[in-house]
């Protein structure tokens, strides 16, 4: 079956424009993750979605970041008035529910930012 | 807070030599440990988790066992192959349900 979906695979923007990321989760996967991976780094965590509700976002760095999933499944990541730090490889991943606290997250290839 | 360090690479092998990647860990509370491998081109994959002490995770001949005394979750494998070339990742959740990753050691086998 279809893995986890990330569109664009690349995208290069200015300084200060907004940016949009798309993520299509594997078919029911109730839960869904965006990860944030800089160059030479592992992954780091920026928003949990149970369902159509973030139930953690502790992890957007600051408030130019959200993110949406209104019906529960694609989820769209936003970033507004892009910096150069905000390149990077952003990352999805969805997982069941009853994967509770199992960690076993299904990851799409990423979307890579480069803000010039 | 929570972190995972691992050793540096990147590492070369010849086919069938042993492998070992150190991964130490710091975390409240008692954590689910975990490797993630990610091999060229793809996306992130789990290989093999351990939820509690004394564990041992495996999968595809590859081993990690959870040690509390130590805070560790090496992993190891006898002989690798060429197609074991990725780059691996440690990574621990909590009950925040939050992977937090170490920063991956990129393993290169020669034929």
């Amino acid at each position: 079956g279809a893995g986890v979906s990330q569109t664009p695979s690349n995208k290069v923007t200015e300084k200060g424009k907004y940016v949009e990321l798309r993520c299509d989760p594997i078919s029911g996967h109730t839960a869904l993750y965006w990860y944030r991976q800089s160059l030479g780094q592992g992954p780091e965590f920026l928003i949990y979605f149970q369902g159509t509700g973030a139930a953690d976002d502790s992890g957007l760095p600051n408030d130019r970041f959200f993110a949406v999933r209104p019906e529960g499944s694609v989820s769209t990541l936003k970033i507004q008035r892009t910096e150069r730090g905000d390149s990077a490889v952003y990352l999805c991943a969805s997982s069941l529910e009853s994967a509770r606290n199992t960690g076993e997250l299904f990851f799409g290839e990423g979307s890579r930012l480069t803000v010039l | 807070g929570n972190s995972v360090t691992q050793m540096e690479g990147p590492v070369t092998l010849s086919e069938e030599a042993f492998l070992t990647i150190n991964c130490t860990y710091t975390a409240t509370g008692y954590p689910s440990l975990f490797w993630y491998v990610q091999y060229p081109g793809e996306g992130l994959q789990l290989l093999l988790k351990a939820t509690k002490a004394d564990d041992k995770g495996s999968n595809k001949g590859f081993e990690a066992t959870y040690r509390k005394e130590t805070t560790s979750f090496h992993l190891e494998k006898g002989s690798v192959q060429v197609s074991d070339s990725a780059v691996y990742f440690c990574a621990l959740m909590t009950s925040s349900r939050q992977l937090t990753f170490g920063s991956g050691t990129q393993l290169t086998v020669l034929p």
